[in-house]
């Protein structure tokens, strides 16, 4: 089953920022924060990861609180092409062969 | 930006019938990974592979199923005699070797149909 728990909708005006919680506060101290979207049933993108440390590239920034019980997803100006299923994976640091487990994710619905 | 892609989009066969799903990782990853995902479920993993030998296997991966790095491109799945329920889209990954996480690469799926 999956470590993690995301609400399962969420709705953002375009051009506005969505913010994607999520709470695994069972995460052991060697396991990573993953982001993966799912696009109309294509395959899951990765978005970011971290471990504690906040993180940002191109396409989001994490936000990990400091006991690493959750986490947020920050989209800083939502589009309409950023509607998608989004899962908030934890996944252990020190094994490369080490599965994705997916739950049900958040439906983020972008709006004009 | 590289990525990994996947043959053929849809997949139609006949139950019984076994069915080959072929997937070009990215270049230069060493790990290789199948999931499925039956519609309007979730993404379910299958198989983790590296170093030419199967590293994890899920319970649905059962004498079934096979997967093969036959070169040193493509990684394929096998179903040798396809049921109903083996229906699903078929996600093919990779990841890279480094140092920490590496983070996994989907391509954009096989849809398998059995009749």
């Amino acid at each position: 089953d999956a470590k993690t728990t995301q609400p399962p909708s969420m709705d953002c005006a375009e051009g506005r920022a969505a913010n994607l919680p999520c709470n695994h506060s069972t995460i052991s101290g060697n396991e990573y924060v993953y982001w993966y979207r799912q696009i109309h049933s294509q395959g899951p993108q990765y978005i970011i990861h971290g471990l504690k440390n906040n993180e940002t590239n191109e396409m989001a920034s994490l936000i990990i609180t400091e006991d690493r019980k959750s986490s947020t997803l920050i989209l800083p100006h939502a589009t309409l092409r950023d509607t998608a299923v989004y899962y908030c994976i934890v996944r252990n640091a020190n094994d490369n062969t080490d599965k994705l487990i997916f739950g049900t994710g958040t439906r983020l619905q972008v709006f004009p | 930006e590289p990525e990994v892609t996947q043959t053929p989009s849809h997949q139609v066969t006949q139950m019984g019938q076994e069915v080959i799903l072929r997937c070009v990782p990215i270049s230069n990853h060493l790990y290789f990974y199948w999931y499925r995902q039956i519609l309007g479920q979730k993404v379910e993993f299958l198989v983790s592979f590296y170093n030419n030998e199967i590293s994890e296997k899920s319970e649905i991966f059962d004498d079934q199923f096979s997967v093969e790095r036959p070169d040193g491109s493509n990684f394929t799945l096998k179903i040798r005699s396809t049921k109903l329920e083996d229906s699903a889209m078929y996600f093919c990954a990779s990841s890279d070797l480094g140092i920490g996480n590496q983070p996994q690469h989907f391509g954009d799926g096989t849809r398998l149909s059995i009749l």
